[in-house]
């Protein structure tokens, strides 16, 4: 079975500070990982995927298989990062790709 | 707006009551996802379509719930007889099939049921 933690579920930051969302999985085979985020009074928005390597808004995600780690990275934090984050991966059996989410790391950028 | 859309975006309900829910995907998107949302947990898996097809149901989906796409586009999912353990958000997401997969959903706005 597959397993999303985030170990978070709430993180603050000064402006200006690097962020890091962690984000820690099981999965049984190669998994592909993404992040969602939420900003308030919007709807869940993909920010990444882990197979496009690349960067969205400053962030970034390097997939670490060894350590079964998708942490969530950006080294200059905004005001406007400040929202839910999710960390999610396809639901087992794949094909369907359905998505499991971790239940969120909530950030808040402080001026 | 041309996002996934959901109606209503709120409801409120006597336990017992039926309810149902309408989904209005990006048009040509053929796959589409429900999922459910209790406070503090990240987005569940409840059911998804592609096309008319409803392919997979998660074991959250009791015989109370239930999902149609009758003709390929807009979906609806109803429960019947609520419970105050169904108060959630419920969140509509669809997407394109992929031949290279990658999963970039893209969800509607939900539908936050209270049930009383």
């Amino acid at each position: 079975a597959q397993r999303v933690t985030q170990p978070e579920k709430l993180l603050s930051v000064f402006k200006g500070a690097p962020v890091e969302l962690k984000c820690n999985y099981s999965y049984s085979g190669s998994p592909e990982l993404f992040w969602y985020v939420q900003y308030s009074r919007q709807r869940l928005q993909l920010l990444l995927r882990h197979i496009s390597r690349e960067s969205i808004k400053g962030f970034t995600a390097d997939l670490n298989k060894g350590e079964t780690s998708f942490h969530l990275k950006k080294p200059f934090a905004q005001e406007e990062d400040s929202a839910m984050y999710y960390c999610a991966l396809p639901l087992l059996p794949t094909g369907a790709n359905n998505l499991f989410f971790g239940t969120g790391t909530r950030l808040t950028v402080i001026p | 707006d041309t996002g996934v859309s959901q109606d209503p975006r709120h409801k409120i309900t006597k336990r017992g009551q039926n309810v149902t829910f309408r989904c209005d995907p990006i048009s040509e998107h053929n796959r589409l996802y429900w999922y459910r949302q209790t406070l503090g947990q990240g987005p569940e898996f409840l059911t998804y379509f592609q096309n008319e097809a409803q392919l997979e149901k998660s074991r959250l989906l009791s015989d109370r719930f239930s999902a149609e796409r009758p003709k390929g586009s807009f979906s609806t999912l109803e429960i019947q007889r609520t419970e105050q353990g169904d108060s959630a958000m419920y969140l509509c997401a669809s997407r394109p099939v992929q031949v290279l997969g990658g999963e970039t959903q893209y969800f509607g706005p939900g539908t936050r049921l209270l049930v009383l």
